[in-house]
């Protein structure tokens, strides 16, 4: 069954410092992944997705996604990161038919001034 | 209105009691979802519309938990006999038709209803 994987729990970074949060899927096939936001008391936001072509995605609030078939791998980056992007970001995998997604457990992001 | 609006958005309902949730879509948008967030997880796939047709409801736990759509716009997921397990925020999402290949999975999402089971 397809499925997603995000390691990482909880993650802390500096304001300014880079960002890598980890995705690895579980799919048969090209996979179609997306990376969402989820902010306190709010609703999933779509940062960036993968559907075919350039494996290297560029997203909104300056975030990227790279897609490495050989590591089964979506892990998404930002260069510097913002106190405004705490938040918790879920990795996911469009499965089967229209638009039903398979979320992984979310990385929680605290930034620090 | 410009977003995917949902009520109530905090329930707190006493075991055993019935509870519905509503969810009103963005306008146009023919693909309906539930998810199932509970504390510290992921989403989890409830049930999907296509306009007024359920056409997978594989998610949903128990036959306690029933959705309808019967306009094709509004929808409602309804728990019977509700249990301190059903705690979570239940999410609505809607999308453009899925023969929009470029649209394809671009789910977008009410901000849920938080239900609480004492």
């Amino acid at each position: 069954a397809q499925s997603v994987t995000q390691p990482d729990i909880h993650i802390t970074v500096s304001e300014g410092a880079s960002l890598e949060l980890r995705c690895n899927y579980s799919y048969g096939a090209t996979p179609y992944l997306f990376w969402y936001v989820q902010s306190p008391g709010q609703g999933l936001q779509l940062l960036l997705k993968y559907f075919s072509g350039d494996t290297l995605v560029q997203g909104i609030k300056g975030f990227e996604a790279e897609f490495k078939r050989s590591q089964s791998s979506f892990n998404l980056r930002k260069p510097s990161v913002h106190w405004s992007d705490a938040a918790e970001y879920f990795c996911a995998v469009l499965t089967g038919t229209a638009s039903k997604l398979t979320f992984g457990t979310g990385t929680r992001l605290q930034v620090t001034l | 209105g410009a977003g995917v609006s949902q009520s109530p958005r905090y329930k707190v309902a006493k075991r055993g009691q019935d509870v519905a949730l509503r969810c009103d879509p963005i306008s146009g948008h023919v693909s309906l979802f539930w998810y199932q967030q509970a504390l510290g997880q992921g989403p989890e796939f409830l049930t999907y519309f296509q306009n007024e047709a359920q056409l997978d409801k594989s998610g949903l736990p128990s036959d306690r938990f029933f959705a309808e759509r019967p306009e094709g716009s509004v929808s409602t997921l309804k728990i019977q006999r509700t249990q301190q397990e059903d705690s979570a925020v239940y999410l609505c999402a809607s999308s453009l038709p899925p023969d929009r290949a470029s649209d394809t999975g671009e789910l977008f999402f009410g901000e849920g209803s938080r239900l609480t089971v004492l």
